[in-house]
């Protein structure tokens, strides 16, 4: 059974860091391209950051490029999402969800966790 | 960017009924990367159809997802009591955006 698990999230001053973690089981991890998608409360999906397998293919939503990084160790079936320069409207829930295929980041996505929540306030 | 445009932002209809859900996009998706997912409150999405008409594993007949270029429909054949939630359709074909989703409530 495929199991996505975030973590790291929290409540966080504007302008400081968080760095998130999604912890992939029962499925293959470095055959995957892997992805964070958010919604802030109340709101829609927006898709936030995109890995492929290798890491050979990176990309970002433009209101997180600079800000965000995202990363994956294959030895520990890990996603990671380390975000700075956090800004109130970063506040959402984090999910990490996983891509039907490895070596391109545009796919649907057939799994998803289930979400861990960043709120950025003073 | 692609903007997907869904209609209507509500839809009230009764179990048993057929529904009809529509997302329009800005620009052509190419080769018909289009994706369908279902989200109950408080859970995360699933993915309902992808590729326009594909459904997803596990996913009940009853869903059929249709359309190519800019118009797309996912329509819910007869409602059951589990399908009353979000839907949201996501594009693939030009980065990945979403569009606003589609409440379907019960009457």
């Amino acid at each position: 059974e495929v199991q996505l698990v975030e973590s790291g999230g929290g409540l966080v001053q504007p302008g400081r860091s968080l760095r998130l973690s999604c912890a992939a089981s029962g499925f293959t991890f470095d055959d995957y391209a892997m992805h964070w998608v958010r919604q802030a409360p109340g709101k829609g999906l927006e898709w936030v950051s995109g890995i492929t397998w290798s890491s050979g293919i990176i990309d970002y939503a433009d209101s997180v490029k600079g800000r965000f990084t995202i990363s994956r160790d294959n030895a520990k079936n890990s996603l990671y999402l380390q975000m700075n320069s956090l800004r109130p409207e970063d506040t959402a829930l984090y999910y990490c969800a996983k891509a039907p295929s490895g070596s391109y980041l545009e796919s649907s996505f057939d799994y998803w966790g289930q979400g861990t929540l960043v709120t950025v306030s003073s | 960017e692609i903007v997907l445009t869904q209609s209507p932002g509500t839809l009230s209809l009764s179990p048993g009924e057929r529904a009809t859900l529509s997302c329009r996009a800005s620009q052509s998706v190419s080769s018909s990367y289009l994706a369908w997912y279902q989200q109950k409150r408080g859970q995360a999405p699933r993915l309902l159809i992808y590729g326009a008409s594909s459904r997803a594993t596990g996913i009940p007949d009853r869903f059929r997802g249709s359309g190519s270029g800019t118009d797309f429909t996912l329509t819910i054949s007869r409602l059951e009591p589990e399908d009353f939630a979000v839907y949201y359709c996501q594009q693939y074909g030009s980065s990945l955006t979403f569009g606003g989703g589609t409440k379907v409530e019960i009457k």
